[in-house]
């Protein structure tokens, strides 16, 4: 089974201060994406990554930024806390396939709150 | 821009009822298509997916989905609901000539009444 772990289920951050949400994934997938679920709006892909050190901006890419130097992990970063970024944030990893029939596996997710 | 749609919002039903939830997508081309689920705690699972071939899907607990490429629709259906399935489930998709990106609906929300 893919297992893929995030390092908090909750936290809880004040206005201004960096935030690091961690993912973790033990299936060796080259693929990680990080989302951000809101009610009534369902997932928006934040960032994704392709391999090591690669990074692509997905469709709502203001305010974070994030980091793979290894394989198995990767981090999304808010660089400074604002509350409209309170939110469940999902991490996800897929194997990279020829075709594109990829697909993803989710983490338990991290429900920010921002003061 | 690539958009999925989810008729419904919220949805109630009694136990045994049947059930579908409707999904539209607005790109044309090659398309993979998913259902997720997320019960209430818990994470986002894999309910079925299509690639290709057969366009009516079989998924697990019972699920199934139909791809129907001149509607552009994937309608999630189950002929009669469990408590259990009380759940969100979200439609998403992914266009080939977009790369890999999944784009998801916003969801529905089913209550099934004991």
């Amino acid at each position: 089974d893919v297992k893929v772990t995030q390092s908090s289920r909750y936290l809880v951050k004040r206005t201004g201060e960096k935030v690091f949400l961690e993912c973790v994934q033990d299936m060796d997938h080259e693929n990680m994406f990080w989302y951000r679920q809101d009610p009534g709006l369902g997932l928006r892909l934040i960032y994704f990554s392709y391999d090591v050190k690669m990074k692509e901006k997905g469709d709502i890419p203001e305010g974070y930024s994030v980091s793979r130097e290894k394989k198995e992990r990767f981090s999304l970063i808010l660089e400074s806390a604002s509350t409209n970024q309170t939110s469940m944030y999902l991490c996800a990893s897929s194997l990279r396939t020829s075709g594109g029939q990829e697909t993803q596996y989710f983490g338990p997710g991290t429900r920010l709150l921002v003061l | 821009a690539q958009s999925v749609s989810q008729h419904n919002h919220h949805v109630i039903l009694s136990e045994a009822a049947s059930l579908e939830l409707g999904c539209n997508y607005s790109y044309g081309g090659t398309v993979n298509l998913f259902w997720y689920v997320q019960y209430p705690g818990q994470h986002l699972q894999l309910l079925l997916k299509y690639f290709s071939g057969d366009p009516l899907v079989k998924g697990i607990k019972g699920f199934e989905a139909e791809f129907i490429k001149s509607k552009f629709s994937f309608n999630l259906r189950k002929p009669s609901v469990q408590w259990s399935d009380t759940a969100e489930y979200f439609c998403a998709v992914n266009a080939l000539r977009y790369g890999n990106k999944l784009v998801f609906g916003a969801g529905t929300i089913l209550r099934v009444k004991s």
